[in-house]
């Protein structure tokens, strides 16, 4: 099993531009959630999924979209980028529905630089 | 919403010593998990542990849920400790994780 995977690794976009941070897991995990984590701020929750086709909004969810059109994926999309969105992006996942219940995997993270 | 404190947020030891970490909620929670990431930024789950005590080598964690706070222990230090160790406790609903903002670890041989 790789277990949750994220790519790209590290990425830099200019303002204004859009990209799509990916994200999978190969443990048939329900429960799939995306986290930001900036200096001295622990990490906070963007969005998450508690199945294929249910997504909902966590703490800081502007400027961000995502879906769940299968199991395994489960991607994040920043529609125009801000300075303020760079950061470190985690993406986790665990097994039942009730995700924050259970032990979480994480993924190694992508670094976003907006310039 | 729960607020999530740990103390200390920096602790420089030396390689052998020993060390505790301590995380504070502000409400009942359903579980709570502590989390080593690394120099090179992973995040390593260490322990699920929504009440009581569970032991990993010489890394062991205690939570009282009645009371609202964990402790994670570290004994033996090694260089390979170091890093930001987080806790992190599950909302009412189990849709989001709420993470205090870390505990950085140096330890020095």
């Amino acid at each position: 099993n790789a277990g949750v995977t994220q790519t790209p690794k590290f990425q830099v976009l200019k303002t204004g531009q859009s990209m799509t941070l990916q994200c999978a897991q190969d443990m048939n995990h329900e429960y799939m959630s995306w986290y930001r984590q900036d200096p001295g701020m622990g990490l906070r929750l963007i969005h998450y999924s508690v199945g294929a086709g249910i997504t909902d909004q966590g703490e800081v969810p502007n400027g961000y979209n995502v879906s769940r059109s299968t199991t395994e994926d489960f991607p994040l999309r920043l529609l125009s980028a801000a300075p303020s969105q760079t950061s470190v992006y985690f993406c986790a996942s665990s097994y039942s529905r009730w995700g924050a219940n259970q032990p979480q995997h994480f993924g190694d993270g992508t670094r976003l630089s907006i310039l | 919403g729960i607020q999530v404190e740990q103390s200390p947020p920096d602790l420089i030891l030396q390689e052998g010593a020993n060390s505790t970490l301590r995380c504070n909620f502000s409400d009942s929670v359903n579980n709570l998990q502590w989390f080593h990431q690394n120099p090179w930024g992973q995040l390593i789950n260490l322990f699920y542990i929504p009440s009581g005590t569970k032991q990993n080598g010489r890394l062991s964690a205690t939570t009282v849920a009645t009371e609202r706070y964990s402790l994670l222990y570290i004994s033996s230090s090694q260089t390979t400790d170091s890093g930001v160790y987080f806790c992190a406790v599950g909302n009412q609903a189990g849709t989001a994780l709420i993470f205090g903002k870390g505990t950085t670890l140096s330890v020095s041989s």
